[in-house]
């Protein structure tokens, strides 16, 4: 199947800084969401983003699909921002592939 | 829209009982999904269903668990005889299928302690 490759797997910001995590894939993809986990496993919709840039306030997102990567930017970091970010792609119409995710803490 | 419910949040149960999931996804959602996540791992693709059809089932769905969709509603992940391995969180998602590639809605999940 796809593999999908997340980096870096942990991240420690201060608040108020800025990060970008970055997303990996080894075939061409339908669909590639971010999503964030919060502390009580709940995943929560960042982007439904399979090429192109978006924009949701602090947070945006790029897909470079003909190069197979997606980069997450988290501008002004905050300590809510704080659990695990994964990156998930889709090929055809069925079931995502997800990374292992990036851990990030931000730090009062 | 008060998005995908689970029920249960939490189960404990011992080595060799049945448990039975619940997931209630987006209405007018005509996709729902099963995965599952351990800790420290991103979500698996356990099954999904397309209305009441189960399409496809993963090599992780082994003969002891069975999902429905009887009515192209609600689903239900049942999983017979349960082992220690099987402690996970049971994760639903739905979506709306229009094309190629869809943007997936997950539950809260089902956190599922084996002892």
């Amino acid at each position: 199947g796809i593999q999908v490759e997340q980096s870096p797997p942990d991240l420690i910001l201060q608040e108020g800084a800025n990060s970008t995590l970055r997303c990996n894939f080894s075939d061409s993809v339908n669909n590639l969401q971010w999503f964030h986990q919060n502390p009580w496993g709940q995943l929560i919709n960042l982007f439904y983003i399979p090429s192109g840039t978006k924009q949701n306030g602090r947070l945006s997102a790029t897909t470079v699909a003909t190069e197979r990567y997606s980069l997450l930017y988290i501008s002004s970091s905050q300590t809510t921002d704080s659990g695990v970010y994964f990156c998930a792609v889709q090929t055809g119409a069925n079931n995502l592939f997800f990374g292992t995710g990036t851990r990030l803490t931000v730090i009062p | 829209d008060t998005g995908v419910s689970q029920n249960p949040r939490h189960k404990i149960t011992k080595r060799g009982q049945n448990v039975t999931f619940r997931c209630d996804p987006i209405s007018e959602h005509n996709r729902l999904y099963w995965y599952r996540q351990t800790l420290g791992q991103g979500p698996e693709f356990l099954t999904y269903f397309q209305n009441e059809a189960q399409l496809e089932k993963s090599r992780l769905l082994s003969d002891r668990f069975s999902a429905e969709r009887p009515k192209g509603s609600f689903s239900t992940l049942e999983i017979q005889r349960t082992e220690q391995g099987d402690s996970a969180m049971y994760l639903c998602a739905s979506s709306l299928v229009r094309g190629l590639g869809d943007e997936q809605f997950f539950g809260p999940g089902t956190r599922l302690t084996v002892l």
